[in-house]
């Protein structure tokens, strides 16, 4: 299957600092990539759906100034935690799917953030 | 929006027990698909189903989907320490609804 690496796997940082989190499509091409915040035992909850060229497309309650995406590339969608807070800890994942409908989604390995 | 409820939230077993995971949708689904997320992992996939009364499996693995198209179950034959985590069922054609997922444990 197709390989998505995610990057850094786990980031510490202090309240009100910025981390960026990398999500690279391997050995295919992603005009899509999907962002998801999973808190401890807990689902996976959709954040933004990032698209190469164009803005990004944020779910309902997510602020858009407070988690920046770019997917300046057809293989790379970063995600920017500004200001970061601790109720921002999560373990935050990203997806592409291959660019074809109904088939399954490639997680990255996902990155643990805790902000102190 | 859409949404999947699936139960139970927690399943403790004996090793060589079976388990079962279901998830409900109050609407019609196009598709469903399931992924095993191992602690401290990223979501794996497992199998997607589409058709209605769909039933597939993997060695002791069976998934199924309803006449309905609202509901699925994954059920697991005579459990092994290798399928402990927890087993999430989502919906969607690219961006996925996850449901809330169960957690599996086992007892060796």
């Amino acid at each position: 299957g197709a390989v998505v690496s995610q990057h850094p796997s786990r980031v510490i940082c202090k309240s009100g600092t910025s981390v960026k989190i990398e999500c690279r499509s391997l050995d295919f091409q992603a005009t899509t990539m999907f962002w998801y915040r999973q808190f401890p035992k807990q689902s996976l909850m959709l954040m933004a759906t990032s698209n190469e060229g164009s803005k990004a497309t944020y779910e309902q309650g997510v602020e858009k100034d407070k988690f920046l995406i770019n997917h300046a590339s057809l293989t790379l969608s970063t995600l920017t935690v500004t200001s970061a807070h601790p109720e921002d800890s999560s373990f935050y994942i990203c997806s592409a799917d291959g660019g074809q409908l109904n088939t399954e989604a490639f997680f990255g390995q996902g990155t643990r953030l805790t902000v102190v | 929006g859409q949404q999947v409820m699936q139960i139970p939230q927690y399943q403790h077993v004996q090793e060589g027990e079976d388990f079962t995971t279901y998830c409900n949708s109050s609407t019609t689904l196009s598709n469903i698909q399931w992924y095993k997320q191992r602690p401290g992992g990223h979501p794996v996939f497992l199998i997607q189903l589409v058709k209605s009364g769909e039933v597939k499996k993997q060695k002791r693995l069976t998934f199924q989907f309803g006449e309905a198209k609202k509901n699925s179950s994954l059920h697991i034959t005579a459990t092994q320490t290798t399928d402990v985590g927890t087993y999430f069922c989502a919906f969607g054609a690219q961006k996925l609804v996850f449901g809330q997922g169960t957690r599996l444990t086992i007892n060796p």
